[in-house]
């Protein structure tokens, strides 16, 4: 089946700081999602993004199919940022999303 | 309330014992899936749902049983739970295979 590599696997930031976080994967996709799962557990959906770039607020994402990778960026980061981010990819044949093991960010003040 | 809730938010149970968590969602969506969450693991599909009465096994199905009659609830079953089931399970729904998912709050299952 697919895989999906993230990078770093942990990344520790200055209040203020920005940042990129990759996802590699190995196949093309019909989706692709980025979670960002908070210190209490839950996973709250951040981007639907298959292809192409979109933009919510400080964070954005950029997905080049043709090269299998993602990137999620965060700027000006704050510490309600802190938590594991998780990029989620399903392949081609229409299956469930995959999950990689994460990005654990802690944003210190 | 409308959205994907899943219950009971906690649940401790002994080995051999069966249980079972329950999921419901309110906006219609055709898919239903169960993840479970383990350190070093990430999230792992166990089954999935495509309408009521279509199941379908994920990466790691055994020792589990599903079922959805109807199109709102999507039960998960340990038949006889082990601790190698002791997980966060996360519950998540969405129009389609390949649109945006929704999770649950997820339950902490413990197995002793």
């Amino acid at each position: 089946g697919i895989q999906v590599e993230q990078s770093p696997p942990d990344l520790i930031l200055q209040e203020g700081a920005n940042s990129t976080l990759r996802c590699n994967f190995s196949d093309s996709v019909n989706n692709l999602q980025w979670f960002h799962q908070n210190p209490w557990g839950q996973l709250i959906n951040l981007f639907y993004i298959p292809s192409g770039t979109k933009q919510n607020g400080r964070l954005s994402a950029t997905t080049v199919a043709t090269e299998r990778y993602s990137l999620l960026y965060i700027s000006s980061s704050q510490t309600t940022d802190s938590g594991v981010y998780f990029c989620a990819v399903g392949g081609s044949g229409n299956t469930p999303l995959v999950f990689g093991k994460g990005t654990r960010l802690s944003v210190i003040a | 309330d409308a959205g994907i809730t899943q219950s009971p938010r906690y649940k401790i149970t002994e080995t051999g014992r069966q249980v079972t968590l329950m999921c419901h969602q309110t906006w219609s969506h055709s898919y239903m899936f169960w993840y479970r969450q383990d350190l070093g693991h990430g999230l792992r599909l166990i089954y999935y749902s495509a309408a009521a009465d279509i199941t379908d096994k994920g990466e790691v199905p055994d020792g589990y049983v599903v079922s959805r009659s109807k199109t709102e609830n999507f039960p998960l079953t340990l038949e006889s739970a082990t601790r190698s089931q002791t997980s966060v399970y996360f519950c998540a729904s969405g129009a389609g295979v390949n649109y945006g998912y929704t999770f649950g709050s997820g339950t902490r299952l413990t197995v002793v």
